[in-house]
Protein backbone atom coordinates (compact mmCIF):
# COMPACT_ATOMS: atom_id res chain seq x y z
CA UNK A 1 0.00 0.00 0.00
CA UNK A 2 1.42 2.91 -1.09
CA UNK A 3 2.20 5.89 1.81
CA UNK A 4 2.91 9.69 2.54
CA UNK A 5 5.75 9.37 4.29
CA UNK A 6 6.60 12.64 6.68
CA UNK A 7 9.74 13.65 8.66
CA UNK A 8 10.18 14.19 11.75
CA UNK A 9 7.58 12.89 13.68
CA UNK A 10 8.48 14.84 16.41
CA UNK A 11 9.89 18.44 16.65
CA UNK A 12 10.34 20.52 19.06
CA UNK A 13 11.58 24.44 18.42
CA UNK A 14 12.04 27.49 20.33
CA UNK A 15 9.75 30.41 19.42
CA UNK A 16 10.86 32.44 17.06
CA UNK A 17 12.95 29.63 14.98
CA UNK A 18 12.39 28.96 11.88
CA UNK A 19 11.11 25.09 10.90
CA UNK A 20 10.83 22.83 7.98
CA UNK A 21 8.18 19.65 7.42
CA UNK A 22 9.18 17.42 5.08
CA UNK A 23 6.79 14.84 3.46
CA UNK A 24 7.11 12.73 0.36
CA UNK A 25 3.37 12.18 -1.49
CA UNK A 26 2.76 9.10 -3.36
CA UNK A 27 4.64 9.43 -6.27
CA UNK A 28 1.72 9.62 -8.97
CA UNK A 29 -0.69 11.66 -6.94
CA UNK A 30 -1.15 15.26 -8.13
CA UNK A 31 -2.93 17.14 -5.57
CA UNK A 32 -1.04 17.83 -2.22
CA UNK A 33 -2.03 19.48 1.47
CA UNK A 34 -0.85 20.40 4.88
CA UNK A 35 -3.82 20.48 7.30
CA UNK A 36 -2.89 20.70 11.12
CA UNK A 37 -4.63 19.64 13.88
CA UNK A 38 -4.31 21.03 17.52
CA UNK A 39 -5.06 18.55 20.49
CA UNK A 40 -7.83 15.83 18.53
CA UNK A 41 -9.41 19.03 17.73
CA UNK A 42 -10.66 19.95 14.33
CA UNK A 43 -8.39 19.15 11.16
CA UNK A 44 -7.32 22.43 9.93
CA UNK A 45 -7.08 23.30 6.11
CA UNK A 46 -3.51 25.05 5.55
CA UNK A 47 -2.85 25.26 1.94
CA UNK A 48 -3.21 23.29 -1.63
CA UNK A 49 -1.19 22.43 -3.94
CA UNK A 50 -1.32 21.71 -7.66
CA UNK A 51 0.85 22.05 -10.64
CA UNK A 52 3.45 22.97 -9.13
CA UNK A 53 1.96 26.21 -7.35
CA UNK A 54 -0.04 26.86 -4.39
CA UNK A 55 -4.24 26.39 -5.02
CA UNK A 56 -5.63 27.98 -2.49
CA UNK A 57 -4.50 29.02 1.17
CA UNK A 58 -6.46 29.58 4.24
CA UNK A 59 -6.39 32.80 6.35
CA UNK A 60 -4.05 30.19 8.94
CA UNK A 61 -1.43 30.41 6.06
CA UNK A 62 -0.10 33.97 6.17
CA UNK A 63 2.87 35.33 5.14
CA UNK A 64 4.99 32.85 7.89
CA UNK A 65 4.46 30.46 6.26
CA UNK A 66 5.65 29.08 2.64
CA UNK A 67 5.38 25.60 0.83
CA UNK A 68 7.92 24.19 -1.42
CA UNK A 69 7.87 21.01 -3.86
CA UNK A 70 11.47 21.35 -4.47
CA UNK A 71 12.73 18.30 -6.50
CA UNK A 72 9.71 16.67 -7.66
CA UNK A 73 9.12 14.46 -4.80
CA UNK A 74 9.90 16.19 -1.98
CA UNK A 75 6.67 18.88 -0.41
CA UNK A 76 7.71 20.86 2.11
CA UNK A 77 6.07 23.17 4.76
CA UNK A 78 8.27 26.22 6.15
CA UNK A 79 7.11 27.96 8.58
CA UNK A 80 9.29 31.34 9.61
CA UNK A 81 9.06 32.63 13.28
CA UNK A 82 6.96 30.03 14.88
CA UNK A 83 4.65 30.99 17.78
CA UNK A 84 3.57 29.14 20.91
CA UNK A 85 -0.03 29.00 18.91
CA UNK A 86 1.92 27.07 15.96
CA UNK A 87 2.34 24.11 18.33
CA UNK A 88 -0.44 20.98 16.50
CA UNK A 89 0.44 18.20 14.48
CA UNK A 90 0.68 18.49 11.05
CA UNK A 91 -0.03 16.42 8.44
CA UNK A 92 0.59 16.37 4.95
CA UNK A 93 -1.64 14.51 2.33
CA UNK A 94 -2.06 13.78 -1.11
CA UNK A 95 -4.82 12.39 -3.66
CA UNK A 96 -4.63 11.32 -7.60
CA UNK A 97 -7.54 13.32 -8.91
CA UNK A 98 -10.69 14.93 -7.50
CA UNK A 99 -12.70 12.32 -7.36
CA UNK A 100 -10.20 10.10 -4.59
CA UNK A 101 -10.00 10.57 -1.05
CA UNK A 102 -6.66 11.92 0.83
CA UNK A 103 -4.25 9.63 1.96
CA UNK A 104 -2.64 11.03 5.13
CA UNK A 105 1.16 11.02 6.18
CA UNK A 106 1.69 9.96 9.78
CA UNK A 107 2.34 13.64 10.87
CA UNK A 108 4.44 15.97 12.56
CA UNK A 109 4.07 16.89 15.85
CA UNK A 110 5.57 20.41 16.18
CA UNK A 111 6.07 21.50 20.01
CA UNK A 112 7.03 25.52 20.28
CA UNK A 113 8.18 26.38 23.53
CA UNK B 1 -18.00 26.80 5.82
CA UNK B 2 -17.04 24.18 7.96
CA UNK B 3 -19.49 21.40 8.09
CA UNK B 4 -21.70 20.36 11.40
CA UNK B 5 -21.24 17.24 12.24
CA UNK B 6 -23.83 15.33 14.77
CA UNK B 7 -23.40 13.52 17.91
CA UNK B 8 -20.08 15.12 19.20
CA UNK B 9 -20.03 11.72 20.86
CA UNK B 10 -21.40 8.29 20.84
CA UNK B 11 -21.14 5.13 23.02
CA UNK B 12 -22.04 1.88 22.04
CA UNK B 13 -22.02 -1.85 22.63
CA UNK B 14 -20.13 -4.15 20.61
CA UNK B 15 -23.15 -4.78 18.15
CA UNK B 16 -25.47 -1.88 18.03
CA UNK B 17 -25.91 0.46 15.45
CA UNK B 18 -24.49 4.08 15.03
CA UNK B 19 -25.62 6.21 12.11
CA UNK B 20 -23.44 10.17 12.09
CA UNK B 21 -24.73 12.95 10.48
CA UNK B 22 -23.21 15.64 8.53
CA UNK B 23 -24.53 18.77 6.92
CA UNK B 24 -23.35 22.24 5.20
CA UNK B 25 -24.90 25.58 4.53
CA UNK B 26 -23.51 26.10 0.90
CA UNK B 27 -23.63 23.62 -2.09
CA UNK B 28 -21.43 20.46 -1.60
CA UNK B 29 -19.24 18.51 -4.76
CA UNK B 30 -18.23 16.12 -2.99
CA UNK B 31 -18.42 14.22 1.00
CA UNK B 32 -15.42 12.78 2.56
CA UNK B 33 -15.19 10.77 5.52
CA UNK B 34 -12.58 9.65 7.45
CA UNK B 35 -11.69 7.58 10.80
CA UNK B 36 -8.75 9.00 13.37
CA UNK B 37 -7.94 6.70 16.01
CA UNK B 38 -5.80 8.12 18.87
CA UNK B 39 -2.72 9.61 17.72
CA UNK B 40 -2.68 8.69 14.22
CA UNK B 41 -3.84 10.35 10.59
CA UNK B 42 -7.00 9.99 9.30
CA UNK B 43 -8.00 7.02 7.31
CA UNK B 44 -9.80 7.58 4.39
CA UNK B 45 -13.01 5.20 4.21
CA UNK B 46 -15.59 6.66 1.28
CA UNK B 47 -16.23 9.54 -0.84
CA UNK B 48 -19.65 10.64 -2.31
CA UNK B 49 -20.25 12.54 -5.62
CA UNK B 50 -23.22 11.87 -6.54
CA UNK B 51 -26.24 13.32 -5.12
CA UNK B 52 -28.45 10.26 -4.01
CA UNK B 53 -25.39 8.57 -3.92
CA UNK B 54 -24.69 5.64 -1.17
CA UNK B 55 -21.64 3.85 -0.85
CA UNK B 56 -20.76 0.39 1.51
CA UNK B 57 -17.35 -0.43 3.16
CA UNK B 58 -18.08 -3.87 4.88
CA UNK B 59 -20.44 -2.47 7.33
CA UNK B 60 -19.96 1.02 7.40
CA UNK B 61 -21.79 2.44 4.58
CA UNK B 62 -22.49 6.17 3.72
CA UNK B 63 -25.49 8.20 1.65
CA UNK B 64 -25.54 12.17 0.54
CA UNK B 65 -28.36 13.80 0.06
CA UNK B 66 -27.55 17.18 -2.38
CA UNK B 67 -30.57 19.00 -1.87
CA UNK B 68 -30.76 18.81 1.78
CA UNK B 69 -26.47 19.33 1.30
CA UNK B 70 -26.69 16.69 4.37
CA UNK B 71 -24.38 13.25 4.32
CA UNK B 72 -24.68 10.08 6.67
CA UNK B 73 -22.28 7.64 7.56
CA UNK B 74 -23.91 4.11 8.73
CA UNK B 75 -22.09 1.69 11.12
CA UNK B 76 -23.80 -1.28 11.77
CA UNK B 77 -23.70 -4.36 13.72
CA UNK B 78 -20.21 -1.96 15.22
CA UNK B 79 -17.00 -3.76 15.94
CA UNK B 80 -14.70 -2.60 18.92
CA UNK B 81 -12.27 -1.63 16.05
CA UNK B 82 -14.64 1.18 15.27
CA UNK B 83 -13.57 3.11 18.05
CA UNK B 84 -12.36 6.61 17.28
CA UNK B 85 -13.05 9.97 15.92
CA UNK B 86 -15.18 10.28 12.86
CA UNK B 87 -14.52 13.06 10.39
CA UNK B 88 -16.85 14.19 7.50
CA UNK B 89 -15.46 16.59 4.70
CA UNK B 90 -16.92 18.23 2.11
CA UNK B 91 -15.87 19.81 -1.12
CA UNK B 92 -17.59 22.64 -3.18
CA UNK B 93 -17.49 22.64 -6.98
CA UNK B 94 -14.80 23.45 -8.75
CA UNK B 95 -13.72 23.57 -12.71
CA UNK B 96 -12.46 20.67 -14.11
CA UNK B 97 -8.54 20.44 -13.82
CA UNK B 98 -8.76 22.74 -10.55
CA UNK B 99 -8.61 21.13 -7.12
CA UNK B 100 -11.22 22.28 -3.77
CA UNK B 101 -9.85 21.22 -0.24
CA UNK B 102 -11.65 19.58 1.97
CA UNK B 103 -12.84 21.28 4.86
CA UNK B 104 -13.33 19.30 7.73
CA UNK B 105 -15.76 18.53 10.81
CA UNK B 106 -14.98 18.81 14.25
CA UNK B 107 -16.03 15.23 14.36
CA UNK B 108 -17.74 12.43 16.16
CA UNK B 109 -16.27 10.96 18.86
CA UNK B 110 -17.57 6.77 19.07
CA UNK B 111 -16.49 4.58 21.78
CA UNK B 112 -17.26 1.10 21.21
CA UNK B 113 -17.92 -1.01 24.71
CA UNK B 114 -17.53 -4.92 24.71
Amino acid sequence: EPEVTQTPSHQVTQMGQEVILRCVPISNHLYFYWYRQILGQKVEFLVSFYNNEISEKSEIFDDQFSVERPDGSNFTLKIRSTKLEDSAMYFCASRGGQRRGYTFGSGTRLTVV
Amino acid sequence: QQPVQSPQAVILREGEDAVINCSSSKALYSVHWYRQKHGEAPVFLMILLKGGEQKGHEKISASFNEKKQQSSLYLTASQLSYSGTYFCGTGGARAAGRDDKIIFGKGTRLHILP
